[in-house]
């Protein structure tokens, strides 16, 4: 079946801008996770949702970050006023049920100038 | 979480088996160990995970110790598509989340 798919897989942008990064997880998964991976780093957890409400958003670096889940399956994460410290690969990961195994997406490159 | 310790990066020769030590020694009673490898641009992808006891899948062996503080990923003939960072994480329940932490894991290369 298929897996998570983000896009964009690749977003750059200006420093103050705004942007969106969209997470599909696999079909029927309640859990939906987001991560953010530097260069030469492994991922860290930014977000947790277990249906439609973030159970944990302990990651977030800050309030410019912010991510729905409106109707408990498509994920957005969104980023306002965006700096360059903001350049990362964002991971979005799906388990069928929250604590069982995780599988994640491609990511999304984001770049900001 | 407990956290985990891995070599930064070792090398395999092609064929032979590629053994990835994983220490955990805060581990706790409820807690998993799950093993993730990541090829370069990709996300991570899911290997094999075990709580005590040593666990076989097609892609990997994992190897338990009996007082569970560290833990071994067995790829029994490693290929050169096996060249990857390989990420060991021990996950549990804290306040209600799920979330993996990770380390910088082992960068594992196979040689020809």
């Amino acid at each position: 079946g298929a897996g998570v798919s983000q896009t964009p897989s690749n977003k750059v942008t200006e420093k103050g801008k705004y942007v969106e990064l969209r997470c599909d997880p696999i079909s029927g998964h309640t859990a939906l996770y987001w991560y953010r991976q530097s260069l030469g780093q492994g991922p860290e957890f930014l977000i947790y949702f277990q249906g439609t409400g973030a159970a944990d958003d302990s990651g977030l670096p800050n309030d410019r970050f912010f991510a729905v889940r409106p109707e408990g399956s498509v994920s957005t994460l969104k980023i306002q006023r965006t700096e360059r410290g903001d350049s990362a690969v964002y991971l979005c990961a799906s388990s069928s049920v929250g604590g069982e195994t995780q599988y994640f997406g491609p990511g999304t490159r984001l770049l900001v100038l | 979480d407990a956290k985990t310790t891995q070599p930064p990066s070792m090398d395999c020769a092609e064929g032979r088996a590629a053994n990835l030590p994983c220490n955990h020694s805060t581990i706790s009673g409820n807690e998993y160990v799950y093993w993730y490898r990541q090829i370069h641009s990709q996300g991570p992808q899911y290997i094999i995970h075990g709580l005590k006891n040593n666990e076989t899948n097609e892609m990997a062996s994992l190897i338990i110790t009996e007082d569970r503080k560290s833990s071994t990923l067995i790829l029994p003939h490693a290929t050169l598509r096996d060249t990857a960072v390989y990420y060991c994480i021990v996950r549990g329940v804290s306040s209600g989340t799920y979330k993996y932490i990770f380390g910088t894991g082992t960068r594992l290369k196979v040689l020809a």
